[in-house]
């Protein structure tokens, strides 16, 4: 099975701005979580979508969204950005129970300037 | 919800020497993973094991979730072994992941 994909893997952007990052699960999975990770907070959790539904939310503004799509590929969005939002973004995808494995892809490595 | 705490924060070995790292939770837990984040950032899973011990080659983990902690062990470590080690885990009715800070491990030629 071809594991977590997400993309794009690197971006530079403005303050202000919006970004879009895309996570494509593992084949069958139906969940997908999306973390911030940053040196001074660590890895975060953001949300977490199951069958197109946010399940699960994190502590984050609302400039901070997401999406899943039917085929469990989910998106999310982060508008005016901050300095701050500069940040590793992790998405990882699993079957959705509690007790089930989660599988990371890559990272988006976001810098705002 | 539930506190993770690991240590060492940080470990510098020599290639060939073995290790102990650990994670204390803050209650009970039904989902507890280790990862491997390499120098590209790329969260590698280790082991899922929310109670007893399991093995995979150089690397074994055992948690005692009676007693709320799990140890990684690392033997014979290599410089590829470099990186930083997360606990993370899971409980109550959903699975939404408690991160521990990290153990950030330097392996040395």
């Amino acid at each position: 099975k071809a594991g977590v994909t997400q993309t794009p893997r690197y971006l530079i952007k403005t303050r202000g701005q919006q970004v879009t990052l895309s996570c494509s699960p593992i084949s069958g999975h139906r969940s997908v979580s999306w973390y911030q990770q940053t040196p001074g907070q660590g890895l975060q959790f953001l949300f977490e979508y199951f069958s197109e539904t946010q399940r699960n939310k994190g502590n984050f503004p609302g400039r901070f969204s997401g999406r899943q799509f039917s085929n469990s590929r989910s998106e999310m969005n982060v508008s005016t950005l901050e300095l701050g939002d500069s940040a590793l973004y992790l998405c990882a995808s699993s079957n959705g129970g509690p007790r089930d494995t989660q599988y990371f892809g890559p990272g988006t490595r976001l810098t705002v300037l | 919800g539930i506190q993770v705490e690991q240590s060492p924060p940080d470990l510098i070995l020599q290639e060939g020497a073995n290790s102990t790292l650990r994670c204390n939770f803050s209650d009970s837990v039904n989902n507890l993973q280790w990862f491997h984040q390499n120098p590209w950032g790329q969260l590698i899973n280790l082991f899922y094991i929310p109670s007893g011990t399991k093995q995979n080659g150089r690397l074994s983990a055992t948690t005692v979730a009676t007693e709320r902690y799990s140890l990684l062990y690392i033997s014979s470590s290599q410089t590829t072994d470099s990186g930083v080690y997360f606990c993370a885990v899971g409980g109550g009715g959903s699975y939404i992941p408690t991160f521990g800070r990290g153990t950030s491990l330097i392996v040395h030629p």
